[in-house]
């Protein structure tokens, strides 16, 4: 089976700053990787998703995130992070063996004025 | 735009009582899944349904059934509710396995007392 890991449980940035959100996958074949973002009081949403191809994806509201398969990581980025993106992150990972997807347990980003 | 509905959005529930929540998709997707998120913490995987009239137990299945009467509906039941069941649930909706994006209620928030 599948699994994420989101190491940091809360990330504190600035306002303007760029930003780095981590997750580690564990997973032996291949595998379909998502970010999704939780706003107060709501489901999630998917900012972006990889399978295949540029191991550099884009997403929406200027978020990416790179696939780096040599060590099981999924990062999601931003050059430069607004108050509005404060919200909870999560990773996830599928596969079309399986009927689940997983998610990590997410990551609550706080911007800082 | 995919759309899963999902009611009641808030429910007090005794302890001891039985509750229903209900989730509606009109996205005609075969995979629908029901969530448990406590305050400050992940997602957890009660039950999931991959067609109408099965369902398949999650991680966290003790203490609920589900019911997927038809393509489009698929109810959590909470025979006996018990204080520990007060979380927030969500909903969810897929098309298929693998690189498909999962669709998310805005969630229910349940209170037992």
């Amino acid at each position: 089976a599948q699994s994420v890991t989101q190491p940091d449980a809360r990330v504190t940035v600035s306002e303007g700053a760029s930003l780095q959100l981590r997750c580690k996958y564990s997973y032996s074949g291949t595998p379909y990787l998502f970010w999704y973002v939780q706003y107060p009081r709501q489901g999630l949403q998917l900012l972006l998703k990889y399978y295949s191809g540029d191991p550099v994806v884009q997403g929406v509201n200027g978020f990416e995130a790179e696939f780096i398969k040599s060590n099981s990581s999924f990062h999601l980025r931003k050059a430069s992070v607004h108050w509005s993106d404060s919200a909870v992150y999560f990773c996830a990972v599928s596969a079309y063996s399986n009927n689940r997807i997983f998610f990590g347990d997410g990551t609550q980003l706080v911007v800082k004025p | 735009e995919a759309a899963v509905t999902q009611s009641p959005r808030s429910k007090v529930a005794v302890t001891g009582g039985k509750v229903t929540l209900s989730c509606h998709q009109t996205n005609n997707h075969d995979y629908m899944y029901w969530y448990r998120q406590d305050t400050g913490h992940g997602l957890r995987l009660i039950h999931y349904s991959y067609v109408a009239d099965s369902t398949e137990k999650g991680d966290i299945p003790d203490g609920y059934k589900a019911s997927r009467p038809s393509q489009e509906n698929f109810s959590l039941i909470l025979e006996l509710a018990s204080l520990s069941q007060t979380a927030v649930y969500f909903c969810a909706s897929r098309a298929d396995r693998g690189y498909t994006e999962v669709f998310f209620g805005k969630g229910t928030r349940l209170t037992v007392v």
